[in-house]
């Protein structure tokens, strides 16, 4: 099976803040990667599919980058709505796989 | 706009099965191009997917709860249920049930993908 290590665990940035979260797979899923925001006490919502693509509705600051085993979530600048945790999905053929998550808070 | 939700007992005895049904609402889960799938996720805790099931019935399942786990589709009610048998305390979780985009290998081999709508998801506790 195909794990994913965020990193870091948890982060905290202050408003406008740029900060990168990173999820690396133990092996090459090609562009198979997928994103997802969970607000605090809320259901996963869906941010970016296929490595870079935004989900419909998703604000520009939000992008994503990578390829191969090394993949990347930017926010380009922080916002008090982006309190959440972040977690990377594999999809490159089951089974399917979630990285631990990034918890990002406000300074 | 696709609405899914999770229903069935809150509280389930350990070495007992856990049963839950998906209600798709606002869209037909007997379509192509789309799977159906159980994620869990314990208190406090990270994502774990469960298993997917195809429109046409073919089953994905998590190697962890394969030899426990069971997902199918009731098209004439548009929904999808899972079973989890033998349950533990260490499958107390929130349980989701979500929409997943199929992926198409070399043109032509099918697979779950990402999630695109989720359920609220029901919180399953696992107690005498």
């Amino acid at each position: 099976d195909i794990q994913l290590t965020q990193s870091p665990s948890s982060l905290s940035a202050s408003v406008g803040d740029r900060i990168t979260i990173t999820c690396r797979a133990t092996q090459g899923i090609s562009n198979y990667l997928a994103w997802y925001q969970q607000k605090p006490g809320k259901v996963p919502e869906l941010l970016i599919y296929a490595t870079y693509t935004l989900q419909s509705g998703v604000p520009s600051r939000f992008s994503g980058s990578g390829a191969g085993t090394d993949f990347a979530l930017t926010i380009s600048s922080l916002q008090p709505e982006d309190v959440a945790t972040y977690y990377c999905q594999n999809y490159n053929s089951a089974p399917l796989t979630f990285g631990g998550g990034t918890k990002v808070e406000l300074k | 706009q696709l609405q899914l939700q999770e229903s069935g007992p809150g509280l389930v005895k350990p070495s007992e099965t856990l049963s839950l049904t998906c209600t798709v609402s606002s869209g037909s889960i007997g379509r192509s191009t789309y799977y159906w799938g159980w994620i869990r996720q314990p208190p406090g805790k990270g994502l774990e997917w469960i298993g997917s099931v195809y429109y046409r019935g073919n089953t994905y399942y998590s190697p962890s709860l394969k030899t426990r786990v069971s997902i199918s589709l009731d098209t004439s009610n548009n929904q999808f249920s899972l079973h989890l048998g033998s349950v533990t305390a260490a499958d107390t979780a929130i349980y989701y049930c979500a929409r997943q985009r199929e992926i198409l290998y070399f043109g032509e081999i099918s697979s779950p993908g990402y999630f695109d709508y989720w359920g609220r998801g029901t919180l399953v506790t696992v107690s005498s």
